[in-house]
């Protein structure tokens, strides 16, 4: 099956600056690419994806990036603010039934 | 809109029991999904489901059993319960179409004693 490798597992960083989160997957397959942020006590919602067929996508400041050669794909957070301080999942599908494998997850911790 | 509704939850056991764990959506998506959320190991689909009777297992289905009752909801069944296990059992559906939004309900947090 799939193995998603997500990093780092804490982000501490100040409001206003960037963050970045990395994913890495096995399966050259994987065509689908889906980040989840779960708020303290909520459950995950869908954020931002990126199907293969696509290197960069952009909304609301985020940013996903693909690379297919090195399968990695990473979330950039924007202009920070304490409302982004949740757990933050990358997963990957290469099924047409959306099976996904989630990444670990990322504590990202904004301070003001 | 729709709404998934997961019953209980909080769930209590001990150890050696069975306990079973129910989740109905309104969305009327074909797939379901139940997942294990563990500190630092993120989410593990259990088993997952496209239709109706249907059933397929993930990557953790060892020692759970499910059942798709109908279309709307989708049970899962710990068949013996781990002394001191703790972790929160999420339900998710989507429709049946390549790369559709997973929808999670509010979890079942398992306790055993």
């Amino acid at each position: 099956g799939e193995q998603v490798e997500q990093l780092p597992s804490i982000l501490r960083v100040q409001e206003g600056s960037s963050a970045s989160i990395n994913c890495t997957y096995e399966n050259s397959a994987s065509n689908y690419f889906p980040w989840y942020k779960q708020e303290p006590g909520e459950n995950p919602k869908l954020i931002i994806d990126i199907r293969s067929n696509m290197e960069r996508k952009q909304t609301q400041g985020l940013i996903v990036l693909l690379d297919k050669k090195a399968k990695r794909f990473s979330l950039h957070i924007t202009d920070t603010q304490p409302g982004d301080s949740a757990m933050y999942f990358c997963a990957a599908s290469a099924s047409g039934y959306n099976k996904l494998t989630f990444g670990k997850g990322t504590v990202l911790l904004v301070s003001p | 809109g729709g709404i998934i509704t997961q019953t209980p939850k909080f769930l209590i056991g001990q150890e050696g029991q069975k306990l079973t764990l129910k989740c109905q959506q309104n969305f009327n998506h074909d797939t379901m999904y139940w997942y294990r959320q563990d500190s630092g190991k993120g989410l593990r689909l259990i088993y997952y489901s496209i239709t109706e009777n249907d059933l397929q297992k993930g990557d953790l289905s060892e020692g759970y059993d499910a059942s798709r009752e109908k279309k709307s909801s989708f049970s899962l069944t710990v068949t013996s319960a781990q002394k001191n296990e703790m972790a929160v059992f999420l339900c998710a559906s989507s429709p049946d179409r390549a790369h559709a939004e997973q929808f999670f309900g509010p979890g079942t947090r398992l306790t055993v004693l």
